[in-house]
């Protein structure tokens, strides 16, 4: 079975600093990964995607994200936070259904907090 | 850009009430998804069609809930009877079938139940 585990429920950065939230993933396949974003009262959107192409993941608003299959992580890093970047990440893993869309498996999310 | 569209945002009903929540996927989308978020389980599935055809209800309690497709443009979640543990935000997401590609959420249905 396909999961996913986010190390740290809580994150705090002052502005300026570096973003680091740590994704560790379980699958018998080689896995599609995603990070969501979730703003409060919002739904989850998209940040970036992993689907074997590329190990390093260039997404929106400034993240990447490493996928490294020895180490069976997928971690998000932003070189300089900003205030808008607080909010919840999800890393997700999609379920295998032979090369079909198949459901996400979620991570239980990380709060990003951002001091200024 | 296009959107997935949830109604109604924000439920409070009582206890025993049936539930009904909406959702319009992307155009040209045809796999729905529906996920329940709560404080303690996190985000779960519920449901998921593919071509308005079910192919994964195990996460939903079957004696209580019901998701359908009566067409392409429109998914729907119900509850009959609503129970207080079924208080959550519950997200529908569209995608196109191909493995490697996003599923898109809308900003979920608030559900309260007193």
């Amino acid at each position: 079975a396909q999961s996913v585990t986010q190390l740290g429920s809580h994150v705090s950065v002052s502005e300026g600093a570096l973003v680091l939230l740590r994704c560790n993933y379980s699958s018998s396949v080689p896995p599609y990964l995603f990070w969501y974003v979730q703003y409060p009262n919002q739904g989850l959107q998209l940040l970036l995607k992993y689907t074997s192409a590329a190990t390093l993941v260039k997404g929106i608003n400034g993240f990447e994200a490493e996928f490294k299959k020895s180490e069976t992580s997928f971690h998000l890093t932003k070189p300089s936070a900003h205030m808008s970047d607080a909010a919840e990440y999800f890393c997700a893993v999609m379920a295998n259904y032979g090369g079909s869309q198949g459901n996400l498996i979620f991570g239980k999310g990380t709060k990003l907090s951002v001091k200024p | 850009d296009a959107r997935v569209t949830q109604t109604p945002r924000h439920k409070v009903t009582e206890m025993g009430q049936e539930v009904t929540m909406r959702c319009q996927p992307i155009l040209g989308h045809n796999t729905v998804f529906w996920y329940r978020q709560t404080m303690m389980q996190g985000l779960e599935l519920l449901a998921y069609f593919r071509n308005r055809a079910p192919l994964d209800d195990s996460g939903m309690p079957k004696d209580r809930f019901s998701a359908e497709m009566p067409d392409a443009t429109l998914a729907t979640l119900k509850i009959q009877p609503s129970e207080p543990r079924d208080s959550a935000v519950y997200f529908c997401a569209s995608g196109q079938d191909r493995g490697n590609q996003p599923q898109h959420f809308g900003d979920g249905t608030r559900l309260s139940i007193l």
